[in-house]
């Protein structure tokens, strides 16, 4: 059974920050992994999805890796800024147009 | 761009009503899916449907059933509901299988 994990659960970092979130998974037979943003008590905004066969996904500030065979996947946010403050989730599909599964997410606070 | 639509916003029910959530996909996306999330949970898969056939079941408890229409929207009826029923449902939609875009979700509180 796939599962899904997030380190840090938690993350405080002051503005102008370059940070890392973590994902890793334990079955590396996956289709997709995607990152999503959720804000407290909102909807999922998905911010990058990477194919089981790509390395990295690239939007704005973001930089999202994948390495299937080590079942670990990393979310880059560079010069973070206080509108960054979210929850951050990983979510795996194991086959095209299967169930999503969610990582239990990291919470980030961005100081200014 | 047109994203996935879910009414209602928000649903407030007594132990053991029924409630009904609908959801609209993005135009020309074929596939829906239905997602729980309890207060502090990462989202649960509960259903989802293909070309208007359930293509994949999750934790979806039997006093729930789902489909998908003709027009590809779709409703998530729950029945005899309990308190621990009380979160967040998202739906999402994809085309071809492939990324998946979700809705604001349906708050539902169960008291």
């Amino acid at each position: 059974k796939q599962e899904v994990t997030q380190i840090p659960a938690a993350l405080s970092v002051p503005e102008g920050e370059n940070l890392v979130l973590n994902c890793s998974f334990t079955d590396s037979a996956i289709y997709n992994l995607q990152w999503f943003r959720q804000d407290p008590g909102k909807g999922l905004t998905s911010l990058l999805l990477i194919q089981s066969s790509q390395r990295e996904q690239t939007s704005g500030r973001l930089n999202a890796s994948l390495d299937k065979s080590s079942g670990r996947s990393t979310l880059y946010i560079a010069a973070s800024q206080p509108g960054d403050s979210a929850t951050y989730l990983c979510a795996v599909s194991g086959q095209a147009g299967t169930a999503l599964i969610f990582g239990k997410g990291t919470t980030l606070s961005v100081s200014s | 761009a047109a994203g996935v639509i879910q009414s209602p916003r928000h649903l407030i029910k007594e132990k053991r009503e029924t409630a009904t959530l609908k959801c609209y996909p993005i135009p020309r996306h074929d596939t829906v899916y239905w997602y729980q999330q309890g207060p502090g949970q990462d989202p649960q898969f509960l259903i989802s449907f293909y070309e208007k056939m359930q293509s994949d079941k999750g934790s979806i408890p039997d006093r729930f059933s789902a489909q998908q229409f003709s027009d590809y929207h779709s409703e998530l009826n729950m029945s005899s509901l309990e308190l621990g029923d009380s979160a967040l449902y998202f739906c999402a939609s994809s085309f071809a299988r492939y990324e998946q875009y979700f809705g604001p979700g349906t708050r539902l509180t169960v008291t």
